[in-house]
């Protein structure tokens, strides 16, 4: 079977650095995807890694392990807004039309 | 920005009545998927959907449920009779033709409650 798994919850403070790690046991990789999403709103992009190493996009960097199967998202310079379940997602197949493998989000609480 | 379109965004139905989920995906993207979150746990992959046809479906998509593109814009989502535990979140996606590195595009949801 395929399992993502995520820490389910985390809290940081205003201007904090946090990492929330994933781990993954896939049939097939094509790429892992973070996903952040707010209460009652639709997951939106935050990042794609199917190399290993750390991608980095301005507060937000991730990072990949294939050999582990792990990555980590990390947030840099945390604001109140940044309050959202993160969402790790494999893409277990090898083409644009893999079916996305969700973990249960890794929700995040930022405090003033 | 180009978005990803969903109506509509709350639908209550009674148990064994039919309802059709809508979508308007990104314009230029062929391959279309749906999703769904039931209340407090993770996405779960429903179908896939490229070039007019079914490309892969997960074991939640049984004899039910059915997609469409009646047109060169919608895609919709029907499932034939409901039950209580179809209950969820119904998530449209949509992401360009081509490349590896293909993030999926995210509607705002359909809130389906079956009573």
């Amino acid at each position: 079977g395929q399992n993502i798994d995520q820490p389910t919850e985390m809290t940081a403070t205003e201007g904090a650095i946090v990492q929330i790690n994933c781990t993954y046991q896939t049939s097939g990789f094509n790429g892992l995807f973070w996903y952040q999403q707010h209460a009652g709103e639709a997951p939106t992009f935050l990042s794609y890694n199917v190399l290993d190493g750390l991608e980095e996009k301005g507060r937000f960097s991730s990072f990949l392990s294939r050999s582990k199967g792990y990555s980590y998202l990390l947030l840099k310079e945390l604001q109140m807004k940044d309050s959202a379940s993160y969402l790790c997602a494999v893409n277990g197949r090898g083409s644009t039309l893999g079916r996305l493998y969700f973990g249960r989000g890794t929700q995040l609480t930022v405090w003033p | 920005e180009p978005e990803v379109t969903q109506t509509p965004s709350h639908q209550v139905t009674q148990m064994g009545q039919e309802v059709i989920l809508r979508c308007v995906p990104i314009s230029n993207h062929l391959y279309f998927y749906w999703y769904r979150q039931i209340l407090g746990q993770k996405v779960e992959f429903l179908v896939s959907f490229y070039n007019n046809e079914i490309s892969e479906k997960s074991e939640i998509f049984d004899d039910q449920f059915s997609v469409e593109r009646p047109d060169g814009s919608n895609f919709t989502l029907k499932i034939r009779s409901t039950k209580l535990e179809d209950s969820a979140m119904y998530f449209c996606a949509s992401s360009e033709a081509g490349g590896l590195n293909t993030e999926a595009f995210f509607g705002q949801g359909t809130r389906l409650t079956v009573v």
